[in-house]
């Protein structure tokens, strides 16, 4: 079973910074099958990224991810305060099973 | 519109049954592969359960093999997870998902707001 795991666990900056979230993967993965989630207190994970660096529909383009290998990241270019969050990413292949990262916590500075 | 909405969680005792539904609209429901996610507290989003649009295929996670069961019933556009011998460490907000893609498992582009199951004495 391929174990991500994210870095930093938290990550504390100002609104308009830019915040860089990096996933590290056990064993080499298809960036084909490496996506990105937002999770916010109470709602539904949203998905963010797709495909390692596909935007999924109606996400702003502030959102970017970038990755190969074991190395992913997902860059938020300025942050809106709206962005504040647990991130995820999540790894899967073509059949079951998939994993998800432990999670980054984007707060506030 | 894509809509994916659960029901059936409740608190209910170890060794206890709870069955999970998720009614799906918006899309068609038997040509897409579906998961269970859950969220427990204080921890990060654990996949949980796996199963092909069809409904031939399914997988789990070690965690819960042997005592969950995923099922569907495309007639009823409708997603099932039976939950069995359940534990403290089943506690968690349950999540449907819908795979963004034609395969069996991948990114999930769809979620539903989640049902809170709670085992506990």
């Amino acid at each position: 079973e391929i174990v991500l795991t994210q870095s930093p666990g938290t990550l504390s900056l100002s609104p308009g910074e830019r915040a860089t979230l990096s996933c590290r993967a056990s064993q080499s993965v298809s960036s084909s099958y490496v996506a990105w989630y937002q999770q916010k207190p109470g709602q539904a994970p949203r998905l963010l990224i797709y495909g390692a660096s596909s935007r999924a529909t109606g996400i702003p383009d502030r959102f970017s991810g970038t990755g190969f290998g074991t190395d992913f990241t997902l860059t938020i270019s300025r942050l809106d305060p709206e962005d504040f969050a647990v991130y995820y990413c999540q790894q899967h292949g073509t059949s079951p099973p998939c994993s998800f990262g432990q999670g980054t916590k984007l707060e506030i500075k | 519109e894509v809509q994916l909405l659960e029901s059936g969680g409740r608190l209910v005792q170890p060794g206890g049954s709870l069955r999970l539904s998720c009614a799906a609209s918006g899309f068609m429901f038997s040509s897409y592969a579906m998961s269970w996610v859950r969220l427990a507290p204080g921890k990060g989003l654990e996949w949980v359960s796996d199963i092909s649009g069809s409904g031939g295929s399914t997988y789990y996670a070690d965690s819960v093999r042997g005592r969950f069961t995923i099922s569907r019933d495309n007639s009823k556009s409708t997603l099932y997870l039976q939950m069995d011998s359940l534990r403290a460490e089943d506690t968690a907000v349950y999540y449907c998902a819908k795979v963004g893609s034609s395969a069996w498992i991948g990114h999930f582009d769809y979620w539903g707001q989640g049902t809170q199951v709670t085992v506990s004495s």
